[in-house]
């Protein structure tokens, strides 16, 4: 039983190259939700899905994020024309349900943008 | 504005003492609460929560409280073990408004010293 995957681990990308962090969720998990991590910080969320539908976005920066949960196939976060601030962990969690406290989290994407 | 804070960033105890790891928040909309521990590399773990109506909660060498007058909560660990050794994050949630989204504090380094 396989818990949530994300991929790549390790991602490095030069200042205004797109990156693309996917995330697949704990099999029968329909709610996955991301964070961030910057250096030094606590995690902050970011946005929360359910398939094919955005449910709260309000910690995603408002230009180049976009995130999205098709129908078939993993979560992706989306980061167009990144830049050096953009440099963090981030982390994907999914849960069964709604209010899915203690939800797992996956190991992370550490992004480095040079 | 940080409205989970965790003032200790790190904190060593001697293997089988009592770790005490404190945390503080300011929504007085909160009304539930998570410890979650993170090994380096990995995702947060979640330990133990605790509802508002509570005060305490227990699970094996595990014990969360809550002060809700002080808006304060702490994790005690006891007997402290080396495997122990994480960075702990407090977490908060107010269902009502926020629905899934935790609120997390910095984290606190703990090390256990066999």
């Amino acid at each position: 039983n396989a818990g949530v995957m994300q991929n790549p681990r390790h991602l490095v990308r030069r200042r205004g190259q797109e990156a693309r962090l996917r995330c697949s969720p704990m099999k029968g998990h329909s709610h996955v939700y991301w964070y961030r991590q910057l250096p030094e910080e606590g995690l902050k969320f970011m946005v929360y899905l359910q398939k094919e539908n955005i449910i709260d976005e309000s910690g995603m920066p408002k230009e180049r994020f976009s995130a999205e949960f098709p129908k078939e196939g993993p979560s992706i976060l989306r980061i167009q024309q990144v830049v050096r601030g953009d440099s963090a962990a981030y982390f994907c969690a999914s849960s069964k349900g709604a209010y899915g406290f203690g939800y797992t989290f996956g190991s992370g994407t550490r992004l480095t943008v040079v | 504005d940080q409205q989970v804070k965790q003032n200790s960033p790190s904190l060593s105890v001697q293997e089988g003492r009592i770790s005490i790891l404190n945390c503080d928040y300011t929504n007085s909309m909160f009304d539930y609460f998570l410890w979650y521990k993170k090994y380096p590399a990995e995702g947060p773990t979640f330990l133990i929560s605790i509802s508002s109506i509570k005060d305490k909660n227990e699970d094996g060498r595990f014990t969360v409280f809550l002060n809700k007058s002080a808006k304060h909560l702490s994790l005690h660990i006891v007997p402290s073990q080396p495997g122990d050794s994480a960075v702990y994050f407090c977490a908060a949630s107010a269902q009502e408004t926020s629905g899934s989204r935790l609120t997390f504090g910095e984290g606190t380094q703990l090390t256990v010293n066999p």
